[in-house]
């Protein structure tokens, strides 16, 4: 069982809308949550990645939330722009190991429409 | 920008032949990861490695092979490709950050297609 959910599955938008992606996920013991955001046919990369202590982190036009009392983030986009159409996934990381394993969520595909 | 480099990007091959994935990285970095991603699916670990002459076997089962000979170089191989193994390939590697997490950089990913 996927342990990293994400909704919605898929967005469309309006450029220069807002939105807000969420995940939820059952990884314990958590050491961390990143959100990755990758372009059709590229590499995931990086946006901002939180430990247990942070509760929020901003990158640019992306801000990602935690609350790991309930196991729920979130990643906001303001002022969207046409280049942020992209999946943008959810990856939380456990302690449990020495590598540090990662589990991915599916991704939510945003395309931004002008 | 990550410098890490996946070549080829692309590749079309027959089943039977056996292919090589290249993966390189300039950073330096100990830790390297292949991962395998279908169209809307969650990326799967297949293999990963500490460092040089280190490799092991990640979540997912994985007809693939992998060597690490040189830090900066982590090639997958399939010894006789079949079409159940047409998927994306990302290849990623890490490092140690501050507060204990390490980031991983994604190569660009090669797409293998198999008839």
């Amino acid at each position: 069982k996927n342990q990293v959910e994400q909704s919605p599955q898929s967005l469309i938008i309006l450029e220069g809308k807002n939105c807000t992606l969420q995940c939820n996920y059952t990884v314990s013991p958590f050491s961390n949550l990143r959100w990755y955001k990758q372009d059709t046919g590229r590499g995931p990369v990086s946006l901002t990645i939180m430990t247990f202590s942070e509760n929020t982190k901003s990158n640019g036009r992306y801000t990602a939330t935690l609350d790991a009392d309930t196991k729920q983030s979130s990643l906001h986009i303001t002022a969207s722009q046409l280049s942020d159409s992209a999946s943008y996934i959810c990856v939380v990381a456990d302690r449990g190991s020495t590598l540090g394993r990662l589990y991915f969520g599916r991704g939510t595909q945003l395309t931004v429409w002008p | 920008e990550a410098d890490i480099y996946q070549t080829p990007r692309y590749l079309v091959i027959g089943t039977g032949k056996k292919i090589t994935l290249e993966c390189s990285q300039t950073m330096g970095h100990d830790k390297m990861y292949w991962y395998q991603q279908d169209p809307g699916m969650e990326l799967h670990l297949i293999h990963y490695s500490y460092g040089v002459n280190s490799t092991e076997k990640g979540d997912l089962s994985s007809e693939s092979t992998v060597s690490r000979i040189r830090t900066e170089h982590f090639p997958l191989t399939l010894e006789s490709a079949r079409p159940s193994h047409t998927s994306q390939y990302l290849c990623a590697s890490s490092a140690p950050q501050r507060g204990g997490t390490d980031t991983q950089y994604f190569g660009p990913g090669t797409r293998l297609t198999v008839l």
